[in-house]
């Protein structure tokens, strides 16, 4: 079955400009996060889905960032005026269910973005 | 700082040779994942630990939990081209039950 995919792979902005990035879980995963990676660090936690319970926001850096889940599936992260500093690369994951013993996280590609 | 360190940073090993990367946390480690990455791919999962004294092996690539001391190692024998990558520990630390906190990553090398 497919993996989770993250869309577009590539992304160059002017800083100042929003972005959008998306993310498809795997199918029937009811957990969602999204992890930032920039160079030589390692991945920052962002956000947490888990189906229609609040999300946990707790890792967004700054309110320019943002993420939805719609539906329980596809989910979307936002950076308004986006600053050198919020380059890097952008990992979605989803899992099947709630809880690391549960099971592992799918990660996707990732989008690298870059903002100019 | 990071909450978890991993060593070294990145190692060059002969084709054939083994190698060994440690993870340590400076909290409580309540489950541990190792993971792969490639240049511009995701993360690949390897291995998850989740008891103290927990040992587990899949192909050449072995991985220990020490709770005690609260750090994982991952030994890899006989090293391949095919293990080149960047390998990553992330590990629940905050008994969220969900949230992962990660290291910093490893470079492996392989030379033929």
């Amino acid at each position: 079955g497919a993996g989770v995919s993250q869309s577009p792979s590539n992304k160059v902005t002017e800083k100042g400009k929003d972005v959008e990035l998306r993310c498809d879980p795997i199918s029937g995963h009811t957990a969602l996060y999204w992890y930032r990676q920039s160079l030589g660090q390692g991945l920052e936690f962002l956000i947490y889905f888990q189906g229609n319970s609040a999300p946990d926001k707790s890792g967004l850096p700054s309110d320019r960032f943002s993420a939805e889940r719609t539906g329980g599936s596809v989910s979307t992260l936002t950076i308004q005026r986006t600053q050198q500093e919020d380059s890097a690369v952008y990992l979605c994951a989803s899992s099947l269910s709630p809880g690391l013993a549960n099971g592992e996280q799918f990660f996707g590609p990732g989008t690298r973005l870059t903002v100019l | 700082s990071q909450e978890l360190e991993q060593s070294p940073q990145s190692l060059i090993v002969q084709e054939g040779k083994n190698l060994t990367i440690n993870c340590t946390s400076s909290k409580t480690l309540y489950g541990l994942y190792w993971y792969k990455q490639k240049y511009g791919e995701g993360l690949i999962f390897l291995m998850m630990l989740q008891k103290g004294g927990e040992e587990k092996s899949h192909e050449k690539i072995t991985a220990k939990l020490d709770e005690k001391k609260q750090q994982s190692s991952l030994h890899i024998t006989a090293s391949q081209p095919s293990h080149a990558g960047i390998y990553l520990c992330g590990a629940d630390i905050g008994s969220n039950d969900y949230k992962l906190s990660f290291g910093a990553g490893t470079t492996v090398t392989v030379r033929a």
